[in-house]
């Protein structure tokens, strides 16, 4: 079964800074796909990145970017020009490839990130 | 075009009870995927239905259910509650299960045994 670590509890950043959120996974298969989702206070999950496993360009969307490591089976998330409202929880998720047309995730412990003015 | 709804958004049950929580997904969305939210535990994955049939199964017990209407709309029950069953449940909704698809999540029912 596949497996998704983030092994920083907890992060803070100053405000307009630069912060890299960790994750590591555990898996045999070839073709996957990984996300990182955001969780505020409303509980609402939103997607904030994501990354095909066959695709070797890091995945960019506007501040954020990932570091994504196949080899290493790393995939960090690099968040730039820090803003209040990007405190939150962040979740790192991996699809499997080889499970149809199914939509499940299997989702990391997570890393609450703070944002100090 | 509204988003996932989930109701209730809170609920205080009783040991021994059963519950039903319910999902509407944004409009035109067949799949509906189910995921229990715990401190301990983190994002656990329930089921997924598609089409109205069950196309995935997390490792849970038989205790807990689910099902999916004609119109999209699915609903997820626990009989026979447990304290360990306290939980934010979290519903999500895709275009499409054919394919990758962007999960849309609603705010979630958070349940709570007494």
């Amino acid at each position: 079964a596949q497996t998704v670590t983030q092994s920083q509890p907890e992060m803070s950043v100053q405000e307009a800074e630069t912060v890299t959120l960790s994750c590591t996974y555990d898996t045999s298969e070839s073709d996957y796909y990984l996300f990182w989702y955001k969780q505020p206070p409303s509980r609402q999950m939103i997607l904030v990145i994501r990354q095909e496993a066959y695709k070797q360009q890091n995945a960019t969307e506007n501040r954020f970017s990932v570091n994504f490591q196949k080899a290493a089976k790393s995939f960090s998330l690099k968040i730039s020009d820090s803003q209040l409202g990007d405190a939150a929880m962040y979740f790192c998720a991996y699809r499997s490839g080889a499970q149809g047309g199914s939509e499940k995730l299997v989702f990391g412990k997570g890393t609450k990130l703070t944002v100090n003015p | 075009k509204a988003g996932v709804t989930q109701t209730p958004r809170y609920l205080i049950k009783t040991r021994g009870q059963q519950v039903t929580l319910s999902c509407s997904p944004i409009s035109g969305h067949r799949s509906v995927s189910w995921y229990q939210q715990t401190p301990g535990q983190g994002l656990q994955f329930l089921f997924e239905y598609f089409s109205e049939t069950q196309r995935n199964k997390g490792n849970f017990p038989g205790r807990f259910s689910g099902r999916q209407f004609s119109n999209s709309r699915s609903e997820m029950n626990v009989s026979t509650l447990e304290l360990g069953d306290s939980a934010l449940y979290l519903c999500a909704s895709s275009l499409d299960g054919g394919t990758v698809r962007k999960l849309f999540f609603g705010s979630g029912t958070q349940l709570s045994v007494l």
